[in-house]
């Protein structure tokens, strides 16, 4: 069982807002910032959002917040090519290390 | 541009050892942390090590601790991953990730490369 929960799957039509939750404790996303990453075709995973930061690669369509023991990562504007799988990250220091949720299957309509 | 390249995995019997590599470039290697990520078959992202920007500060899942270390060579640019006694369930793709700061708990893993398949059976 991970150590972040996030919902096994999500889907949206294309122009759509959709939000991919991660849900922690306070060993974790309470204080820690949280990246997110997102994995196509189990290809290599790539940084969409880390803490505050948007990498300079990825559209602004892309967001990211978070509010107590739960963080949220949020695409408006929903494209085709952002179908994948989306995983969330924080470091533990109840764990002292590094935990990943389970993953949420994004699947646009 | 910034590469990690992984490389070392293989077939290997259980009980057995094998040394992952993540050779890099395109940044500063010994300004950041770095970090080994596992995928198995089928499931999801695994955290496995994580070690700081000067190799002292190392930290390890609970599941390869004891029997993985990680290190890093800074005057190569190069991440290892030292896998001793390995098992079935280590049988996974194996990625090397840059953290986006120096110490080992920073915002996150802001380049990752493509990994190497570890697979372990007899």
């Amino acid at each position: 069982q991970s150590a972040l929960t996030q919902e096994a799957s999500v889907s949206g039509t294309v122009g759509q807002k959709v939000t991919l939750s991660c849900t922690g404790n306070s060993n974790n996303i309470g204080n820690y910032a949280v990246g997110w990453y997102q994995q196509i075709s189990h290809g290599a995973p790539k940084a969409v959002m880390f803490g505050n930061s948007l990498p300079s690669d990825i559209p602004d369509r892309f967001s990211g917040s978070k509010s107590g023991t739960t963080a949220s990562l949020t695409i408006s504007g929903l494209q085709a090519e952002d179908e994948a799988d989306y995983y969330c990250s924080t470091w533990d220091k109840s764990l002292s290390g590094w935990v990943f949720g389970g993953g949420t299957k994004l699947t646009v309509l | 541009e910034v590469l990690l390249v992984a490389s070392g995995g293989g077939l290997i019997q259980p009980g057995g050892s094998l040394r992952l590599s993540c050779t890099t470039s395109g940044f500063t290697f010994s300004n950041y942390a770095m970090t080994w990520v596992r995928q198995a078959p089928g499931k999801g992202l695994e955290w496995v090590a994580v070690i700081g920007g000067s190799p002292g500060i190392t930290y390890y899942a609970d599941s390869v601790k004891g029997r993985f270390t990680i290190s890093r060579d800074n005057s190569k640019n190069t991440l290892y991953l030292q896998m001793n006694s390995l098992r079935a369930d280590d049988t996974a793709m194996y990625s090397c990730a840059k953290l986006s700061g120096f110490g080992v708990v920073a915002q996150g893993f802001d380049i990752w490369g493509q990994g190497t398949m570890v697979t372990v059976s007899s």
